[in-house]
This record gives C-alpha cells, sequence and structure tokens, in this order.
C-alpha cells in the first residue's frame, strides 16, 4: 500500500541549532516527492519538487534531498520565523497526463525558540 | 493577488444547514482539488475537478457533499444537512496542466467551516 510517514511530529530546536526533517514514502515508482510549509490557520505553502533519487533543491535556509526511499528537509540555522508545520506528498494513482494523486504525511510541527 | 481563493475564511452553519465553499483557482490553472483537514492531522483528498468535469471524487462522501466546477465561475463544494462531523478546514489546490512532468499543487487559505 501506498504510503507516506514523516518524522519526527514535533520538533523544537534553539535558534541556529541545524536539523533535518524526515519523509519515508513506500509508492511503486516515484515520479514527485513535494515539501510544504503551513503555518497555522494558513494553507499549505509549495517549498520543493524533487523528481529523482539524488535531486537536491535549496531555499534559502532549506535544504531537500531524496533518496530511494526518503527524503529530508534539512534546516540550516533555523530562525524563529521558520516555525511551521512542514508537509510531504508523493504521487499516488495516476489520473491522465502525469498528474496524480497525491499521498500526503501528516506533517512535523517545526518549533525554533529565539 | 493571482493565488487561489477561497471564500469565505470562517463559516458558521447549525446541523442541518447547508454550506458552500468557494474556490477560484490561480490563473492559468485548469486543475482544481479540495482537501479537508482536522487539527492536527493531514490533508485528505476529497475531490479533483476539471472545468464542467469531475474527474476523481472517490474520497468524498457518497451523501450530502457534491462538488462542481462550471465553465464560468469559481468551484464549489457544498455540503448538505451538515452535521457536527463535518466541522473543518476545507483546502482548494489548483495546478496546470501537467504535460508530461509532475506538477505542484497550489493552496488557498482554506475555509474553515465550524457546525453549532
Amino acid at each position: 500500500e501506498d504510503q507516506v510517514t514523516q518524522s519526527p511530529e514535533a520538533l523544537r530546536l534553539q535558534e541556529g541549532e541545524s536539523s533535518s526533517l524526515n519523509c519515508s514514502y513506500t509508492v511503486s515508482g516515484l515520479r514527485g516527492l513535494f515539501w510544504y510549509r503551513q503555518d497555522p490557520g494558513k494553507g499549505p505553502e509549495f517549498l520543493f519538487t524533487l523528481y529523482s533519487a539524488g535531486e537536491e533543491k535549496e531555499k534559502e535556509r532549506l535544504k531537500a534531498t531524496l533518496t530511494k526511499k526518503e527524503s529530508f528537509l534539512h534546516i540550516t540555522a533555523p530562525k524563529p520565523e521558520d516555525s511551521a508545520t512542514y508537509l510531504c506528498a508523493v504521487q499516488a494513482k495516476e489520473w491522465m497526463d502525469s498528474n496524480y494523486q497525491l499521498i500526503w504525511g501528516a506533517g512535523t510541527k517545526l518549533i525554533i525558540k529565539p | 493577488n493571482a493565488g487561489v481563493m477561497q471564500n469565505p475564511r470562517h463559516l458558521v452553519r447549525r446541523r442541518g444547514q447547508e454550506a458552500r465553499l468557494r474556490c477560484s483557482p490561480m490563473k492559468g490553472h485548469s486543475h482544481v482539488y479540495w482537501y479537508r483537514q482536522l487539527p492536527e492531522e493531514g490533508l485528505k483528498f476529497m475531490v479533483y475537478l476539471q472545468k464542467e468535469n469531475i474527474i476523481d471524487e472517490s474520497g468524498m462522501p457518497k451523501e450530502r457533499f457534491s462538488a462542481e466546477f462550471p465553465k464560468e465561475g469559481p468551484s464549489i463544494l457544498r455540503i448538505q444537512q451538515v452535521v457536527r462531523g463535518d466541522s473543518a478546514a476545507y483546502f482548494c489546490a489548483s495546478s496546470p496542466r501537467a504535460g508530461g512532468v509532475v506538477q505542484p499543487q497550489h493552496f488557498g487559505d482554506g475555509t474553515r467551516l465550524s457546525i453549532l
């Protein structure tokens, strides 16, 4: 069964303390893995798409990497404004023309203390 | 603002009433998706629509829930005879035509539905 598991459920860090969030998945033939950030009371905000193992993408203090079984979101020297829930999603069944239903992880709630 | 627009942001209904949630996709996007999210839980897919077509409604309850995306105007998620268990945040997302490359979905800020 296709599945996405994120860990840890919650992570508390001091400002400047780097760490990583994990997204492990089981899906036959990965076509795309997505990372989103969600702030309280807001919709998920798109961060990255990763398409194949070995791929890396960076944006400010965030770096996403992908292997055949999992993805990591590395946060370097985080600031309090990086506090949010980070969601991971992978494609499941194909609808048409490379458009897929997504399976979502439950998210990691990240809290950065000043 | 060219993002996904949802309204209302908050909606309060009494049990048995109808709730209508609206979503205007990003400019140039022809695919619309509706999700439901309960507190501290992940997103649950409900329905996927293109203009005038429901492509996949496998995540939507068979009774009381319906969705449409007319040729003109926003997509509508309609919940009839609401019950307390319908209280949740409902998110709409949109994406462009994939064209051979998996495209990300872009989300609105949701409608928070509260049932009294």
